[in-house]
């Protein structure tokens, strides 16, 4: 079972942020976040992932909160291109190597 | 370039066939992996493969078999055993399984008829 929560669907308009919320009340202290984004009939993309800290790419940032139960991926300036399936999930990064859970996702859409 | 291959992108069989679809890597990754993916759905883990000649049934392994002979080669092998085959499938790789980022190819769409 996927151990986090995201809305069903977003929109947003082009030019502006994106913010996507991801529930994950129950994640461990050695559970990273990962995110990751499946245009339509393509194979998923990685954008992000974390731990503690925010962290930032050319694609995205990663915000998550102090408890770690929830975090917000920003897409600072949102183009229609953005339009897609946002996958959050958590996984464990030790000598376990949980498998990766892809939940139903956050469909966005981009408005012109 | 770099990446992972599937090919080919759209496949049709028809029922009590079995089908294989390849997925090739060139980015000297060890664990590969097979998902697959119906409409409106996230992705459900087949099999997956840690290192050449070894691999593991993920949670829907039922009618599907894979090999690993090599490191860049994962196929997967849809039997007649699998009662709804019909699907998006999915390969990826990472470098290693802990410390993976996994990176996706851009999948088969298989329809029995």
């Amino acid at each position: 079972d996927a151990k986090t929560t995201q809305p069903t669907s977003m929109d947003c308009a082009e030019g502006r942020a994106a913010n996507l919320p991801c529930n994950h009340s129950t994640i461990s202290g050695n559970e990273y976040v990962y995110w990751y984004r499946q245009i339509h009939s393509q194979g998923p993309q990685y954008i992000i992932h974390g731990l503690k800290n925010n962290e930032t790419n050319e694609m995205a940032s990663l915000i998550i909160t102090e408890d770690r139960k929830s975090s917000t991926l920003i897409l600072p300036h949102a183009t229609l291109r953005d339009t897609a399936v946002y996958y959050c999930i958590v996984r464990v990064g030790d000598n376990y190597g949980q498998n990766f859970v892809f939940g139903p996702g956050t469909r966005l859409s981009v408005l012109p | 370039d770099g990446g992972i291959t599937q090919s080919p992108k759209y496949l049709f069989r028809k029922e009590g066939q079995n089908v294989t679809l390849s997925c090739e890597q060139n980015l000297n990754h060890d664990a590969m992996y097979w998902y697959r993916q119906d409409p409106g759905q996230g992705l459900r883990l087949i099999y997956y493969s840690q290192i050449v000649n070894d691999f593991q049934k993920g949670d829907i392994a039922e009618g599907y078999s894979v090999s690993r002979e090599k490191k860049e080669s994962f196929p997967l092998t849809v039997t007649s055993a699998q009662k709804n085959p019909t699907a998006f499938y999915l390969c990826a790789s990472s470098a290693d399984r802990v410390r993976d980022t996994q990176y996706f190819g851009p999948g088969t769409r298989l329809t029995v008829l």
